[in-house]
């Protein structure tokens, strides 16, 4: 149990072009969905928390015109790089987790290159 | 000073040796503990929760001491698969976010 599935798994994309990355529970229904960013060799760096039907909740530095989050269900989250640019290259990882729980599940991550 | 740091390593051992690592977390608050293993360009996962009085998963046994506000694994006779970065991770809050080490890298050679 407890599957946590993300696609793509790897993009490329042009400057100043927007990325959809998409994250679902498979087996479980996840209340809360957060979204990570790791550089190499770094920890993981929360970028923000979403809760199904509300408004995310963005960590300080993180820009949520760029990084635009939707919740939409118990089992589906996105988020959306806007007008990326290179520094922007990173992997991202979502995580999901059920109602009253603390451990979080991953998704595979998304490596996004921006040229 | 970061919520959780740890010893990067790397650690290079023998198979079937044992080893320990420890990690350390600035939130005495914090009530939930973890450790994560992380693959190379993989996505972390759950190796396993600790618990107040140490517990013990197979041969990967993890200790807390509030006291100090330190965690530690220990994994016993190694295997070339136990080769990966172990997180610590640690909920410092009482919502649900979680802080991540930055990993130590743990290789086991032949």
């Amino acid at each position: 149990g407890a599957v946590v599935s993300q696609h793509p798994s790897r993009v490329i994309c042009k400057s100043g072009t927007s990325v959809k990355i998409e994250c679902r529970s498979l087996d479980f229904q996840a209340t809360t969905m957060f979204w990570y960013r790791q550089f190499p060799k770094k920890s993981l760096m929360l970028m923000a928390t979403s809760n199904e039907g509300s408004k995310a909740t963005y960590e300080q530095g993180v820009e949520k015109d760029k990084f635009l989050i939707n919740h939409a269900s118990l089992t589906l989250s996105t988020l959306t790089v806007t007008s990326a640019h290179p520094e922007d290259s990173s992997f991202y990882i979502c995580s999901a987790s059920g109602t009253g729980a603390h451990e979080q599940y991953f998704g595979p991550g998304t490596r996004l290159t921006v040229t | 000073r970061k919520e959780v740091e740890q010893d990067p390593g790397p650690f290079n051992v023998p198979e079937g040796a044992t080893v320990a690592f420890n990690c350390t977390y600035s939130n005495s608050a914090s009530q939930s503990f973890f450790w994560y293993r992380q693959d190379c360009r993989k996505e972390p996962k759950l190796l396993m929760s600790v618990y107040s009085s140490g517990n013990e998963d197979g041969r990967f046994t993890a200790q807390l001491n509030r006291a100090s506000q330190y965690i530690s694994l220990l994994i016993r006779d190694s295997k070339l698969s136990d080769s990966a970065t172990y997180l610590c991770v640690v909920n410092p809050s009482d919502d649900y976010k979680l802080s991540f080490g930055a990993g130590t890298t743990v290789t086991v050679r032949a």
